[in-house]
């Protein structure tokens, strides 16, 4: 079967420090890699995604690189700010299973001013 | 540009009452449906998804049920609630023109008391 393996945390870092939230993925089939980003009380956004082996996915500071030969996506971000401060999942979809999401079971991120 | 809507945002619901949640979709044609469920915790559970009108596959037995009445349109239900349904439900979609990315709506809190 699929599964998503990420580093539960938390998390805790000051502004403006790096930041790397490890996730490793097992997967029948060719899958799709996803970060979605969860504030609080809120529903889930998609953060940023890559669709084949080397993409990099980017957004709003935020990269991650599908590395196939490692079964990885690991989330990065040079320098973090308190408003980054929220639930971070890793999730994968393999096509030919209806598009249903595989999620890791998240990482709370809390950045200290 | 396309939107997912999804009510009401927060509800109180005594044991053994009923249950509606309702979500649509705008600006797209026959989507992928999917209705997740968040406990406490943070994990995420599919619930159901349907790819297409009275379409509806439920991923796990419990004491909810999904519909489709519309295209656009799916809705979660319960005859009579229990404790354990207590959760964040989110729905989400995925345009059929780019199947392998799934977009979440704002969430519903219920609080089964």
């Amino acid at each position: 079967g699929n599964s998503v393996t990420q580093m539960e945390g938390p998390v805790t870092l000051s502004e403006e420090a790096f930041l790397t939230i490890n996730c490793t993925y097992t997967a029948t089939g060719y899958p799709s890699l996803f970060w979605y980003v969860q504030y609080p009380g809120e529903g889930l956004q998609l953060l940023l995604k890559a669709t084949k082996a080397d993409d990099k996915g980017s957004n709003k500071g935020f990269e991650a690189t599908y590395r196939k030969e490692t079964t990885s996506f690991h989330l990065e971000k040079g320098s973090v700010q308190v408003s980054d401060s929220a639930v971070y999942f890793c999730a994968l979809v393999v096509g030919g299973s209806n598009y249903k999401l595989t999620f890791g079971k998240g990482t709370l991120l809390t950045v200290n001013p | 540009s396309q939107t997912i809507h999804q009510w009401p945002a927060t509800l109180v619901q005594p044991v053994g009452s009923p249950l509606s949640l309702e979500c649509t979709v705008e600006g797209t044609s026959n989507p992928n449906l999917y209705w997740y469920r968040q406990a406490a915790g943070r994990g995420l559970q599919l619930l159901f998804y349907s790819v297409g009108i009275g379409q509806i596959s439920s991923e796990v037995p419990q004491n909810l049920s999904a519909s489709r009445p519309q295209d656009r349109q799916f809705i979660l239900s319960s005859k009579k609630l229990l404790l354990s349904d207590s959760g964040f439900y989110l729905c989400a979609w995925s345009p059929w023109t780019e199947g392998n990315t799934i977009y979440f709506g704002e969430g519903s809190w219920l609080t089964v008391v």
